[in-house]
């Protein structure tokens, strides 16, 4: 079956420490897209691809990086730079729609971080 | 700019009543509009989408209808179950915009038995 894929399930992070997220889909999609979502609250766009080897800042990129070194894959590292990374984590992908804007985004089923 | 505007949660409904959950939006161009649902510790998963005025998108008895007069998209179901118990949220996404998605900050329904 198609899909998205998230790991770990449950990430913990030590002060001062780099984790890295692993998203992979096997959907054929060309955009893909990293998530934060925070208790009771909506979702905000971290950094999203639209292709490889191309990525951009989405509205809170400060903390984090990623890499899109092939079409599947799309790992986000949450660096010691972000202070407040406690937070549930979704990858989501889509097929290109620049021109048209009515794709829908698929979902992975998201990666709790947290803090030991 | 873009944003999408959802009633405040939770609700709370007896299994079979009505629902409805209201989204508003505002949008450069012409948006197509989603409803996502979220069950707990998941990812969202699409519910339904409609992409131009007056289109109905349905799915599982839920439906919403693209208002552009009054700039909406409220998801209706005429029964509700305990199963539908969930957070829902409505999106937007706009041409020439990287498929960029505006996401509303979700009302979580509570069904009882």
């Amino acid at each position: 079956d198609g899909g998205i894929t998230q790991s770990p399930k449950y990430l913990f992070r030590k002060e001062g420490q780099n984790v890295t997220l692993s998203c992979e889909q096997n959907l054929n999609h060309d955009a893909m897209y990293w998530y934060r979502q925070d208790p009771g609250q909506g979702l905000r766009l971290i950094y999203y691809s639209q292709i490889v080897n191309d990525f951009q800042k989405g509205d809170i990129a400060e903390g984090y990086s990623v890499s899109r070194e092939k079409k599947e894959s799309f790992p986000l590292t949450v660096t010691s730079a972000q202070k407040n990374p406690t937070a549930f984590y979704l990858c989501a992908s889509s097929i290109e729609a620049d021109r048209v804007g009515n794709q829908p985004q698929h979902f992975g089923d998201g990666t709790r971080l947290s803090i030991l | 700019g873009n944003s999408v505007t959802q009633m405040e949660g939770p609700v709370t409904l007896s299994e079979e009543a009505f629902l409805t959950i209201n989204c508003t939006y505002t949008a450069t161009g012409y948006p197509s509009l989603f409803w996502y649902v979220q069950y707990p510790g998941e990812g969202l998963q699409l519910l339904l989408k409609a992409t131009k005025a007056d289109d109905k998108g349905s799915n599982k008895g839920f439906e919403a209808t693209y208002r552009k007069e009054t700039t909406s998209f409220h998801l209706e179901k005429g029964s509700v179950q305990v199963s539908d118990s969930a957070v829902y949220f409505c999106a937007l996404s706009t041409k020439y915009n990287f498929n960029k998605f505006y996401f509303g900050s979700g009302t979580k329904l509570n069904v009882k038995p």
